[in-house]
């Protein structure tokens, strides 16, 4: 695709639920990054991949997070028992390699957990 | 993005230069980034410069580096209503993480 496309735009989900949240990433790109934005803060760094592996997940809260990449595109973030701190907006970015190559990132996923 | 301040709100009349500043604590940062997120879209690259630079210079833009205090600064000349945004600096701990600031909110009167 012409862009890094993120589906759903907008999530509504009770506490306790499930959810996985989609990234396409642009095509041909090895590297993909999910940020979280909180209201008012800047995106925190959750994981990386390079290809189909997750190179660095130090940032992901905790357990309850999880993030796959099967064949090396699509990536799916997903979280479990969600809770209403989890409420953010969830980014995701691409790019050709790691190390430094420009990020292009998606208009996310809001998340709200009520 | 602890580690990233920036001032939160800068007002600018249309036509003036507006000045958004940063500091890091990260000195190895090989690469400082400046990003711009309109409301509802994504965050757009707008600019950036390697650490061994002082300053970078793109059209309307320019960038400053301070290495030895740890501070960026982000220069629009000519500001226009387009320009109004959330501008977030962001350092590389890493040479694939961004480590982002709470972001700059410009808004630009007329």
């Amino acid at each position: 695709g012409a862009g890094v496309s993120q589906t759903p735009s907008n999530k509504v989900t009770e506490k306790g639920k499930y959810v996985e949240l989609r990234c396409d990433p642009i095509s041909g790109h090895t590297a993909l990054y999910w940020y979280r934005q909180s209201l008012g803060q800047g995106p925190e760094f959750l994981i990386y991949f390079q290809g189909t592996g997750a190179a660095d997940d130090s940032g992901l809260p905790n357990d309850r997070f999880f993030a796959v990449r099967p064949e090396g595109s699509v990536s799916t973030l997903k979280i479990q028992r969600t809770e209403r701190g989890d409420s953010a907006v969830y980014l995701c970015a691409s790019s050709q390699s790691g190390g430094n190559t420009e990020a292009f990132f998606g208009q996310g996923t809001r998340l709200t957990v009520v | 993005g602890e580690d990233v301040e920036q001032s939160l709100f800068l007002s600018v009349r249309e036509g003036d230069s507006s000045v958004i500043n940063c500091t890091y604590t990260d000195s190895s940062s090989t690469y400082l980034y400046w990003y711009k997120q309109e409301p509802g879209a994504g965050l757009q690259l707008l600019t950036y410069i390697f650490s061994n630079m002082d300053m970078k210079q793109d059209q309307r833009l320019t960038v400053l580096l301070n290495k030895k205090d740890k501070h960026l600064s982000l220069r629009i000349a000519d500001t226009q209503t387009g320009d109004s945004a959330i501008y977030f600096c962001a350092e590389t701990p890493s040479d694939y993480k961004l480590s982002f600031g709470a972001g700059t909110t410009v808004t630009v009167r007329a």
